[in-house]
């Protein structure tokens, strides 16, 4: 089963900074079934990203997702007071697997 | 509109068991596999397993295997999840989520179930 490393843990950063957040995988990925997630307190989460970097229906483009290989990343470029919230990496072909999380938090 | 409506909480005791369900409505409910995910409180997502109503095939995580149980009721365009012999640590929020193949992300999720295990 492959691993999904998430780093950092936290941030903290300001509204109208950019984020690149980081998802790695234990061994590589062969196809594109990497999706990305927002999660807030009390909510489900929502698909952002899926396919590495095609945006779900809705989502603002200055959410971007990149990467191949082992080395996945999802990038806000100007984080809006709304973006605050947990973000996870997901791998979704069988066995689904998900990274631990990393937390956006306001500084 | 696609929607994926879990029933409530639960509270449980331990050695208890209890049966969490996710009606579905604005789709094809028979096209589209649902899939379980847990979360523990403050922690994580973690897949269970999934289900394609169509045939009732089933795929669960080894993690998960063995104490859990999905099932759905076309009829009533409803996927369950059954817990058993349930322990404090089955303390979490259980969501449904549905996808269309393993090709596809999970795209609509259902809203938790929070299920609280105590004595």
């Amino acid at each position: 089963e492959i691993v999904l490393t998430q780093s950092p843990g936290t941030l903290s950063l300001s509204p109208g900074e950019r984020v690149t957040l980081s998802c790695r995988a234990s061994e590589t990925i062969h196809t594109r079934f990497l999706a990305w997630f927002q999660q807030k307190p009390g909510q489900a989460p929502r698909l952002l990203i899926y396919e590495v970097s095609t945006r779900a229906t809705g989502i603002p483009d200055r959410f971007s997702g990149s990467g191949s290989g082992s080395d996945f990343t999802l990038t806000i470029s100007r984080l809006e007071p709304e973006d605050f919230a947990l973000y996870y990496c997901q791998l979704y072909q069988t066995p689904i697997t998900f990274g631990g999380g990393t937390k956006v938090e306001i500084k | 509109d696609v929607l994926l409506v879990q029933s409530g909480a639960e509270v449980k005791r331990p050695g208890e068991s209890l049966t969490i369900s996710c009606e579905a409505s604005g789709y094809d409910f028979s096209a589209y596999w649902i899939n379980w995910v847990r979360q523990m409180p403050g922690k994580g997502l973690e897949w269970m397993g999934r289900i394609d109503p169509s045939d009732s095939f089933i795929d669960y995580s080894p993690s998960f295997q063995g104490r859990v149980t999905i099932s759905t009721d076309t009829s009533l365009k409803t996927a369950y999840l059954r817990l058993t012999r349930l322990k404090a640590s089955d303390t979490a929020t259980y969501y449904c989520a549905r996808h269309y193949s393993s090709a596809n992300p999970l795209d609509f999720w259902g809203q938790g179930t929070l299920v609280t295990v105590s004595s």
